[in-house]
């Protein structure tokens, strides 16, 4: 039963435009929520993370906002680079509890 | 340079030939972790290390063996493996974090992976 879902596989979008990335969890013991991206023949790499306690959090670029009562979240990057090109992880942990993974959304941002 | 590294970074093998897929991290991480990824799964952690010589299994350990007598090795054992367990499988590390673990918010690092094909 996978607790934490990526429902598009893919997104595609034009340089400069938005991205926004979705993931929905089942989970309500979720208490923290992170984001990785991922190369190809590289592993994942921490991009941001946003605790339960909040509802938005930014960095540079990257936004990610949480809605506990929808227990959805979503990943904001602004403008798209061609560089951003990369599978997108989502991961939610219980407090004191491991990791869990969404299925990856593939981002292909067009010059 | 903080790394984790896999090897090896990919691997063709037979059906019930021992393999071992060696994990090193240079950070002095208590908590490692394994996981396999596939096609519309995302990542499963199969085992998972808070400190040496304490290990538990994740959501998939069945086919797998892991040991922990060093803090910075970790290495992934496969008995006798199967076409089923052909993946790519990642190992990472982060300080504390776990079960019981009082800073548990820290994000993992990951090494580049190993693609191992059971044939």
């Amino acid at each position: 039963d996978q607790q934490v879902k990526q429902n598009s596989p893919s997104l595609s979008v034009q340089e400069g435009r938005i991205s926004i990335l979705n993931c929905d969890y089942t989970n309500s013991m979720f208490d923290y929520f992170l984001w990785y991206k991922k190369y190809p023949a590289e592993g994942p790499t921490f991009l941001i993370s946003i605790s339960s306690i909040k509802d938005k959090n930014e960095d540079g670029r990257f936004t990610v906002f949480l809605n506990k009562s929808a227990k959805h979240l979503s990943l904001h990057i602004v403008p798209s680079q061609p560089g951003d090109s990369a599978v997108y992880f989502c991961a939610a942990k219980e407090r004191n509890n491991d990791m869990r993974f969404g299925a990856g959304t593939r981002l292909t941002v067009k010059p | 340079e903080a790394q984790v590294t896999q090897n090896p970074r990919y691997l063709i093998t037979v059906t019930g030939k021992k393999l071992t897929v060696t994990c090193s991290q240079n950070m002095n991480h208590e908590y490692m972790s394994w996981y396999r990824q596939d096609p519309g799964l995302g990542l499963r952690q199969i085992y998972y290390s808070m400190n040496v010589e304490v290990t538990d299994k994740g959501d998939v350990p069945e086919g797998y063996k892991v040991s922990r007598k060093e803090k910075r090795n970790f290495p992934l054992i496969l008995e006798s493996p199967s076409p089923n367990q052909t993946s790519l499988y990642f190992c990472a590390s982060s300080p504390y974090g776990g079960r019981g673990a009082v800073y548990s918010n820290q994000p993992q690092h990951f090494g580049d992976g190993t693609r191992l094909s059971i044939l």
